[in-house]
């Protein structure tokens, strides 16, 4: 059965305080990694997709990379609307269902 | 673009009441999902279509919930009779087929 689970559950950080967000997962044959962010009262966003191990992609302060076993998404100097909820999802090739992490919740402080 | 429009953003109603979440995803995904997101359980997936046929209900709990596609621009999740456990946010996303899901604002559903 294909798994994702994400540390930590919250995360507080001071204005320009660099961290990183662990997402890690066991799939059938990963097809892809989907890193999401939720604000309060909103569905989840797309951020970046994922498809084999060393590939990376970076937006903005975000990097999001991965090996086979995890995914890291890396938030450079944050600022406070960066504050959300941090979902990672996996897709296996043996089907088309996304299983999403718990998230982490992410507050910068200023 | 418009994006995953949800409607309605809010229900609040008895137990035993037939509840109806609607959704309308982006144009030309062929591929809907609908997901219950709760503090306890997280993003769980109810149910997805594929052209507008249902390809796996596995994570619809009873046989209180349904879901329909009658075409590929509206889809609808029924509840029916509701249950005070079933309040949560309901999510409809959308996507063309293995590429990135794109959410709805969800309709938070309380039943009382």
């Amino acid at each position: 059965e294909d798994q994702v689970t994400q540390s930590p559950e919250a995360l507080r950080l001071q204005e320009g305080e660099s961290s990183s967000l662990n997402c890690s997962y066991t799939v059938s044959g990963l097809r892809g990694l989907f890193w999401y962010r939720q604000d309060p009262g909103k569905g989840p966003e797309f951020l970046f997709t994922l498809y084999s191990a060393g590939e990376e992609k970076e937006k903005e302060r975000l990097k999001a990379t991965l090996t086979k076993k995890e995914s890291f998404l890396h938030i450079t100097a944050p600022k406070p609307e960066d504050s959300a909820t941090y979902l990672c999802a996996v897709q296996s090739y043996y089907g088309q269902n996304f299983v999403f992490g718990p998230g982490t919740r992410l507050s910068v402080l200023p | 673009d418009a994006g995953v429009i949800q409607s309605p953003r809010h229900e609040v109603t008895e137990m035993g009441q037939e509840v109806t979440l609607r959704c309308k995803p982006i144009s030309g995904h062929n591929s809907l999902f609908w997901y219950r997101q709760t503090m306890m359980r997280g993003l769980e997936l109810l149910i997805y279509f594929n052209n507008n046929v249902p390809i796996d209900d596995s994570g619809m709990p009873e046989d209180r919930f349904s879901a329909k596609m009658p075409n590929a621009s509206f889809s609808t999740l029924k509840i029916q009779p509701s249950e005070p456990r079933d309040s949560a946010v309901y999510f409809c996303a959308s996507c063309v087929s293995n590429q990135p899901q794109h959410f709805g604002d969800g309709t938070r559903l309380s039943i009382l």
